[in-house]
């Protein structure tokens, strides 16, 4: 069974603060990870993928890869409060053509 | 350029009854997907088409069929509806063979009483 973990949260930050969201998987084989945002009522949107191992940038995020440890992060600088939403991690295992999905944290930034 | 259009937005069925879920692309796109999505559970695959004329069980196709009726056009059917079925489902699509960097429709919330 393949299986990616969140912390359901709330994580609540204050504005301009870093928020940390950090991912789990079960599967060493994996090669493709993924972070949607997911607006309440909304459907989920890409904001980051990441292939390597380390980190890469976008503007105030961050997605941090440690394939030894298998775990992957988002790192928010600057949090604003639209930046409340659901945070979903999604890892394509090796060997599947699919994503499997956790459940997601859900953020709440507060000013 | 509306991206993924699923119909209908919100859905009310009785138990025993049957629906179509309707979902077009126009990005293009090989492969598209229905997922499900439940309170703590996030996002489960139903079905995917890789390609147009292929079609493949995901994680909980119980209860469920697919067609993928041309490149940009693909339904879920509920043959017969269960309150278990009750769920927001999500189509998508992707450029990328493997599901990645999904684009998502805007969701179907429906309730089987």
């Amino acid at each position: 069974q393949k299986e990616v973990e969140q912390n359901s949260g709330p994580l609540s930050v204050p504005e301009g603060a870093i928020a940390s969201l950090n991912c789990t998987y079960s599967d060493r084989g994996s090669q493709s990870f993924f972070w949607y945002r997911q607006y309440s009522g909304k459907s989920p949107e890409l904001i980051m993928s990441i292939y390597s191992n380390g980190d890469k940038e976008d503007g105030r995020f961050t997605a941090q890869l440690n394939k030894a440890s298998q775990y992957v992060s988002l790192l928010i600088r600057d949090s604003q409060p639209s930046d409340s939403a659901t945070y979903l991690c999604a890892v394509r295992p090796g060997g599947y053509n699919k994503l499997i999905f956790g459940a997601g944290t859900r953020l709440a930034v507060h000013p | 350029n509306a991206g993924v259009t699923q119909t209908p937005k919100f859905q009310v069925l009785k138990t025993g009854q049957s629906m179509t879920l309707q979902c077009a692309q126009d990005m293009n796109h090989n492969s598209m997907y229905w997922y499900r999505q439940d309170p703590g559970m996030g996002l489960r695959l139903i079905y995917y088409s890789a390609s147009e004329g292929t079609t493949d069980k995901g994680e909980v196709p119980n209860g469920y069929n697919v067609s993928r009726l041309n490149k940009r056009e693909f339904s879920l059917r509920l043959e017969s509806a269960a309150p278990s079925q009750t769920s927001v489902y999500f189509c998508a699509s992707s450029e990328i063979q493997g599901g990645e960097k999904l684009f998502f429709g805007s969701g179907t919330q429906l309730s089987v009483l």
